[in-house]
């Protein structure tokens, strides 16, 4: 069945360093979405992307989605502790299946 | 905001024991999801919920699981005969629009269900 792979499954970085999670989808997509969760938290949208090749920023966050519509990164510029949390990626093949990544759990030290 | 609520927050029952998790999802949204996510574990696909009928299920998603929505505003989980197994954290999430272009999925706060 489809599979959404996501690496790292864990990073540990020094505040103002910069963060990438990748994602990788077995099939393509048909659009991709990421969500982070905070520690004891629900999962939270961020962003959906829809393109082949489509780059969408929010801030310090920076989305990409693959040209082949198979996978996906998120990159954090100078993360901050607020940006703590697990960032996963969910992915759908034009059903109302969204298949969750494993998730980054992200640590940010001050 | 409107947000998706869940109740309750925690439910402890024995195996075997029949469970019902609630769910309000925001009031003008139309598609319905239940999700589950075992401790440290990724966010798991169960059902889909559209027009009244279950639009996609997931293998998870078993004899022992049903989904309904009794009235305008609740949906609920059923887990028949409960399982060790299927201690998690279950959420629910609500959608107002499943075309292409946006698929914004609010979660709710979830339900932690521990089975003895």
């Amino acid at each position: 069945g489809q599979q959404v792979m996501q690496i790292p499954q864990y990073q540990h970085v020094q505040e103002g360093e910069d963060f990438t999670t990748y994602c990788n989808s077995s099939t393509t997509l048909s659009n991709i979405q990421w969500y982070k969760q905070r520690p004891g938290g629900h999962p939270v949208f961020l962003i959906q992307l829809v393109k082949s090749g489509e780059v969408k920023k929010q801030k310090r966050l920076t989305f990409q989605f693959g040209e082949a519509k198979k996978n996906s990164s998120l990159h954090i510029t100078a993360t901050q502790t607020t940006d703590v949390g697990t960032y996963f990626c969910a992915g759908n093949t034009g059903g109302f299946k969204t298949i969750f990544g494993a998730g980054t759990r992200l640590f940010v030290k001050a | 905001e409107p947000e998706v609520t869940q109740t309750p927050s925690h439910q402890v029952t024995q195996m075997g024991q029949e469970v019902i998790l609630r769910c309000v999802p925001i009031s003008n949204h139309l598609y319905f999801y239940w999700y589950r996510q075992i401790l440290g574990q990724k966010v798991e696909f169960l059902v889909s919920f559209y027009n009244n009928e279950i639009s996609e299920k997931s293998e998870i998603f078993d004899d022992q699981f049903s989904v309904e929505r009794p009235d305008g505003s609740n949906f609920t989980l059923k887990i028949r005969s409960t399982k060790l197994e299927d201690s998690a954290m279950y959420f629910c999430a609500s959608c107002n629009n499943r075309g292409m272009s946006y698929n914004e999925q609010f979660f709710g706060p979830g339900t932690r269900l521990t089975v003895l």
